[in-house]
């Protein structure tokens, strides 16, 4: 079954880095994801699509602080240069044919 | 740049129908190059797909919503729509419609709708 794995939450100081990450279930190692985030009181925002090598592809106007980076079965999600905007819900999103999955999120808190 | 807005009643009474539609701007929906995506939250919690349209009419649904979710597209005023049937309380949510470019990433949310099921 495909299921998305993310920490409940994280934190760390304006401005340093925090680096986020997304397992896939066993068996579907090689899957694309996207990262979302979700800023209090407003829509999921798409930062990026991460596939399995490690390329991803940014959505409009992602600034270069947010990067993304693929070991194995984990997707990971690297902010640098943190800032106070920068806390949010992230949340992972796969998809195979039919269906589309979202990891239960990740609670960024910046000190 | 793809841009979307839900709209729709907030409150729905118990075992009535939810029905919400999703305005697009900024591309064609029958363009073919996104799948037409509901997604919802409940308060306090992650999101849920619900199912995804194509300019085709082909349909997907979330298996445990299946039986109670219609999708539909009217091209001519380039919306889309949800109704979700027998709402409980379990079904208050944020709705949120969303592209999903050839049904894989979510490109482009809508800003939400609230939906509140109450008597």
């Amino acid at each position: 079954q495909l299921v998305l794995t993310q920490s409940p939450s994280a934190s760390a100081s304006l401005g340093a880095s925090v680096k986020l990450t997304c397992t896939l279930s066993s068996g579907h190692s090689r899957y694309a994801i996207a990262w979302h985030q979700q800023q209090p009181e407003k829509g999921p925002r798409y930062l990026m699509k991460l596939n399995s090598d490690g390329s991803h592809s940014k959505g409009d106007g992602i600034p270069d602080r947010f990067s993304g980076s693929s070991s194995g079965a984990e997707r990971h999600l690297t902010i640098s240069s943190l800032q106070s905007e920068d806390e949010a819900d992230y949340y992972c999103q796969t998809w195979t044919t039919g269906i589309q999955i979202f990891g239960g999120g990740t609670k960024l808190t910046v000190l | 740049q793809v841009q979307l807005q839900e709209s729709g009643p907030g409150l729905v009474k118990p075992s009535q129908t939810l029905s919400l539609s999703c305005t697009v701007s900024g591309g064609s929906i029958s363009s073919g190059d996104y799948y037409w995506t509901w997604i919802r939250q409940h308060p306090g919690k992650g999101l849920e797909w619900i199912g995804y349209i194509y300019h085709s009419g082909t349909t997907y649904f979330n298996p445990s919503l299946k039986s109670r979710v219609t999708l539909s597209i009217d091209t001519s005023k380039n919306q889309l729509s949800l109704k979700l049937s027998s709402v409980t309380a379990a079904d208050t949510a944020v709705y949120f419609c969303a592209a999903a470019r050839g049904a894989t990433a979510v490109d482009y949310w809508g800003q939400g709708t609230l939906v509140t099921v109450s008597s």
